[in-house]
Protein backbone atom coordinates (compact mmCIF):
# COMPACT_ATOMS: atom_id res chain seq x y z
CA UNK A 1 0.00 0.00 0.00
CA UNK A 2 1.18 3.71 -0.78
CA UNK A 3 0.34 6.39 1.54
CA UNK A 4 1.30 10.26 1.70
CA UNK A 5 1.18 12.65 4.65
CA UNK A 6 0.48 16.21 4.84
CA UNK A 7 1.11 17.44 8.51
CA UNK A 8 -0.21 20.98 8.03
CA UNK A 9 -3.67 22.12 6.77
CA UNK A 10 -2.21 25.39 6.32
CA UNK A 11 0.85 27.27 5.82
CA UNK A 12 1.40 31.08 6.68
CA UNK A 13 5.04 32.78 5.44
CA UNK A 14 5.24 36.58 4.85
CA UNK A 15 6.10 37.73 1.03
CA UNK A 16 9.34 37.09 0.69
CA UNK A 17 10.64 35.13 3.43
CA UNK A 18 11.16 30.85 2.49
CA UNK A 19 8.35 28.50 2.54
CA UNK A 20 8.39 24.98 3.02
CA UNK A 21 4.90 22.70 3.06
CA UNK A 22 6.20 19.77 4.28
CA UNK A 23 5.42 16.00 2.66
CA UNK A 24 6.18 12.42 4.03
CA UNK A 25 5.44 8.90 2.19
CA UNK A 26 5.11 5.34 2.26
CA UNK A 27 5.87 2.52 -0.33
CA UNK A 28 6.93 -0.87 -0.08
CA UNK A 29 9.14 -0.30 -3.17
CA UNK A 30 10.59 2.67 -4.85
CA UNK A 31 8.80 5.91 -4.92
CA UNK A 32 8.55 8.29 -7.67
CA UNK A 33 7.20 11.79 -5.39
CA UNK A 34 5.18 14.72 -7.14
CA UNK A 35 3.64 17.89 -6.19
CA UNK A 36 0.85 19.45 -7.65
CA UNK A 37 -1.18 23.16 -6.98
CA UNK A 38 -4.40 23.92 -7.00
CA UNK A 39 -5.91 27.12 -8.00
CA UNK A 40 -9.32 28.26 -6.38
CA UNK A 41 -11.55 26.99 -9.11
CA UNK A 42 -8.58 25.47 -11.45
CA UNK A 43 -7.61 21.75 -11.48
CA UNK A 44 -4.71 20.81 -10.44
CA UNK A 45 -1.56 22.02 -11.89
CA UNK A 46 1.95 20.13 -12.30
CA UNK A 47 4.78 21.26 -10.41
CA UNK A 48 7.73 18.88 -10.33
CA UNK A 49 8.37 15.61 -9.88
CA UNK A 50 10.84 12.97 -8.29
CA UNK A 51 11.97 10.12 -10.53
CA UNK A 52 15.74 9.00 -9.60
CA UNK A 53 19.02 10.99 -9.35
CA UNK A 54 19.48 14.19 -7.33
CA UNK A 55 17.93 14.52 -4.31
CA UNK A 56 16.94 18.28 -5.03
CA UNK A 57 14.33 18.53 -7.83
CA UNK A 58 13.34 22.32 -9.36
CA UNK A 59 10.21 23.17 -10.88
CA UNK A 60 7.71 25.33 -12.01
CA UNK A 61 7.74 28.87 -10.98
CA UNK A 62 10.97 28.59 -8.87
CA UNK A 63 9.49 25.92 -6.43
CA UNK A 64 12.11 23.26 -5.60
CA UNK A 65 11.70 19.94 -3.36
CA UNK A 66 14.18 17.77 -1.60
CA UNK A 67 14.11 14.12 -1.39
CA UNK A 68 15.26 12.75 1.70
CA UNK A 69 15.25 8.78 1.89
CA UNK A 70 15.91 8.15 4.92
CA UNK A 71 13.12 10.35 6.27
CA UNK A 72 10.82 9.83 4.03
CA UNK A 73 10.11 12.86 3.19
CA UNK A 74 9.74 15.22 -0.04
CA UNK A 75 9.25 18.89 1.19
CA UNK A 76 8.16 21.63 -1.12
CA UNK A 77 10.15 24.71 -0.92
CA UNK A 78 10.64 28.35 -2.57
CA UNK A 79 13.51 30.55 -1.32
CA UNK A 80 11.14 33.79 -1.61
CA UNK A 81 7.30 33.71 -1.02
CA UNK A 82 5.10 35.65 -3.46
CA UNK A 83 1.40 36.43 -2.76
CA UNK A 84 0.70 34.56 -6.00
CA UNK A 85 1.94 31.64 -4.67
CA UNK A 86 -1.16 31.45 -2.24
CA UNK A 87 -3.07 28.27 -3.48
CA UNK A 88 -3.70 24.57 -2.37
CA UNK A 89 -0.74 22.18 -2.42
CA UNK A 90 -1.01 18.17 -3.00
CA UNK A 91 1.96 16.01 -2.63
CA UNK A 92 1.13 13.02 -4.15
CA UNK A 93 3.15 9.40 -4.91
CA UNK A 94 3.02 5.99 -6.95
CA UNK A 95 5.33 2.95 -5.96
CA UNK A 96 7.15 2.74 -9.38
CA UNK A 97 7.70 -1.06 -8.31
CA UNK A 98 4.76 -1.88 -8.95
CA UNK A 99 1.49 -2.16 -11.65
CA UNK A 100 -0.30 0.13 -9.91
CA UNK A 101 -0.26 3.52 -12.47
CA UNK A 102 -2.30 5.96 -10.31
CA UNK A 103 -1.12 9.03 -8.12
CA UNK A 104 -2.00 8.64 -3.79
CA UNK A 105 -2.10 12.38 -2.66
CA UNK A 106 -1.47 13.55 0.35
CA UNK A 107 -4.52 16.09 1.94
CA UNK A 108 -3.59 19.03 1.33
CA UNK A 109 -1.98 21.61 2.82
CA UNK A 110 -3.57 25.36 1.80
CA UNK A 111 -0.18 27.98 1.31
CA UNK A 112 -1.06 31.69 2.44
CA UNK A 113 1.36 34.30 1.53
CA UNK A 114 1.05 37.64 3.20
CA UNK A 115 1.63 40.76 2.13
CA UNK B 1 2.48 17.91 -21.66
CA UNK B 2 -1.66 16.79 -22.55
CA UNK B 3 -4.42 19.34 -23.22
CA UNK B 4 -7.42 18.29 -20.88
CA UNK B 5 -11.13 19.55 -21.28
CA UNK B 6 -14.21 18.60 -19.78
CA UNK B 7 -18.00 19.01 -19.61
CA UNK B 8 -19.81 20.13 -17.96
CA UNK B 9 -17.56 22.85 -15.90
CA UNK B 10 -20.44 22.50 -13.55
CA UNK B 11 -24.18 21.44 -12.98
CA UNK B 12 -26.47 21.51 -10.26
CA UNK B 13 -28.59 18.89 -10.18
CA UNK B 14 -31.41 17.07 -8.43
CA UNK B 15 -31.69 14.04 -6.24
CA UNK B 16 -32.15 10.80 -8.05
CA UNK B 17 -31.39 11.79 -11.20
CA UNK B 18 -27.59 11.08 -13.19
CA UNK B 19 -25.24 13.29 -15.13
CA UNK B 20 -22.50 12.59 -17.29
CA UNK B 21 -19.22 13.98 -17.99
CA UNK B 22 -17.51 14.18 -20.16
CA UNK B 23 -13.54 13.96 -20.97
CA UNK B 24 -11.65 14.58 -24.05
CA UNK B 25 -7.71 14.80 -24.69
CA UNK B 26 -5.98 16.38 -27.24
CA UNK B 27 -3.90 12.94 -27.86
CA UNK B 28 -4.00 9.26 -27.57
CA UNK B 29 -3.72 8.24 -23.95
CA UNK B 30 -4.05 4.30 -22.94
CA UNK B 31 -4.66 5.26 -19.22
CA UNK B 32 -7.16 7.85 -17.85
CA UNK B 33 -8.24 8.07 -14.33
CA UNK B 34 -11.48 9.75 -12.71
CA UNK B 35 -11.09 11.41 -9.13
CA UNK B 36 -13.18 12.57 -7.11
CA UNK B 37 -12.39 15.54 -4.96
CA UNK B 38 -14.86 16.23 -2.20
CA UNK B 39 -15.55 19.88 -0.80
CA UNK B 40 -12.10 20.71 1.39
CA UNK B 41 -10.69 17.38 0.92
CA UNK B 42 -7.97 15.67 -0.83
CA UNK B 43 -8.17 13.62 -4.38
CA UNK B 44 -10.08 10.64 -4.37
CA UNK B 45 -9.40 7.77 -6.99
CA UNK B 46 -12.71 6.50 -8.72
CA UNK B 47 -11.41 4.17 -11.43
CA UNK B 48 -8.79 3.52 -13.51
CA UNK B 49 -10.37 3.51 -17.41
CA UNK B 50 -8.45 1.92 -20.45
CA UNK B 51 -9.24 1.64 -23.43
CA UNK B 52 -10.93 -1.85 -25.05
CA UNK B 53 -11.36 -3.22 -21.50
CA UNK B 54 -13.45 -2.60 -18.04
CA UNK B 55 -12.87 0.20 -15.78
CA UNK B 56 -11.08 -1.20 -12.81
CA UNK B 57 -12.62 0.64 -9.81
CA UNK B 58 -10.81 1.63 -6.27
CA UNK B 59 -12.74 0.41 -2.93
CA UNK B 60 -15.80 1.78 -2.04
CA UNK B 61 -16.96 2.85 -5.77
CA UNK B 62 -19.02 0.42 -7.66
CA UNK B 63 -20.30 0.44 -11.80
CA UNK B 64 -23.64 0.88 -11.15
CA UNK B 65 -22.85 3.82 -9.54
CA UNK B 66 -20.50 5.40 -11.43
CA UNK B 67 -20.09 3.47 -15.29
CA UNK B 68 -17.33 4.39 -17.05
CA UNK B 69 -17.27 4.60 -20.61
CA UNK B 70 -13.49 4.51 -22.86
CA UNK B 71 -14.60 4.42 -26.55
CA UNK B 72 -11.35 5.54 -27.72
CA UNK B 73 -7.95 6.47 -27.26
CA UNK B 74 -9.49 10.42 -26.55
CA UNK B 75 -12.35 9.95 -24.55
CA UNK B 76 -13.91 9.02 -21.74
CA UNK B 77 -17.10 9.56 -19.76
CA UNK B 78 -18.20 9.20 -15.63
CA UNK B 79 -21.64 8.89 -15.08
CA UNK B 80 -22.62 9.73 -11.77
CA UNK B 81 -26.01 7.84 -11.14
CA UNK B 82 -29.06 8.22 -8.67
CA UNK B 83 -27.32 11.20 -7.36
CA UNK B 84 -27.51 12.25 -3.52
CA UNK B 85 -25.92 15.45 -1.89
CA UNK B 86 -22.79 13.21 -1.00
CA UNK B 87 -21.88 12.88 -4.51
CA UNK B 88 -21.28 16.60 -4.75
CA UNK B 89 -17.72 17.30 -5.29
CA UNK B 90 -15.62 17.95 -7.98
CA UNK B 91 -15.02 15.16 -10.88
CA UNK B 92 -11.62 15.08 -12.65
CA UNK B 93 -10.61 13.43 -15.31
CA UNK B 94 -6.54 12.90 -15.76
CA UNK B 95 -4.06 10.79 -18.33
CA UNK B 96 -1.07 9.03 -17.83
CA UNK B 97 1.53 10.42 -19.66
CA UNK B 98 5.32 9.40 -20.11
CA UNK B 99 7.54 6.72 -18.44
CA UNK B 100 6.89 7.69 -14.91
CA UNK B 101 3.02 8.10 -14.66
CA UNK B 102 3.38 12.26 -14.47
CA UNK B 103 -0.09 12.93 -14.75
CA UNK B 104 -1.87 16.11 -16.21
CA UNK B 105 -5.19 16.72 -14.58
CA UNK B 106 -8.79 18.31 -16.74
CA UNK B 107 -9.78 21.58 -15.15
CA UNK B 108 -13.01 19.50 -13.19
CA UNK B 109 -16.26 19.22 -13.39
CA UNK B 110 -18.28 20.83 -10.31
CA UNK B 111 -21.55 19.00 -9.16
CA UNK B 112 -23.93 19.88 -6.59
CA UNK B 113 -26.82 17.64 -5.74
CA UNK B 114 -29.78 19.57 -4.11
Amino acid sequence: AQSVAQPEDQVNVAEGNPLTVKCTYSVSGNPYLFWYVQYPNRGLQFLLKYITGDNLVKGSYGFEAEFNKSQTSFHLKKPSALVSDSALYFCAVRDRDTGRRALTFGSGTRLQVQP
Amino acid sequence: SAVISQKPSRDICQRGTSLTIQCQVDSQVTMMFWYRQQPGQSLTLIATANQGSEATYESGFVIDKFPISRPNLTFSTLTVSNMSPEDSSIYLCSVAGGPYNEQFFGPGTRLTVL
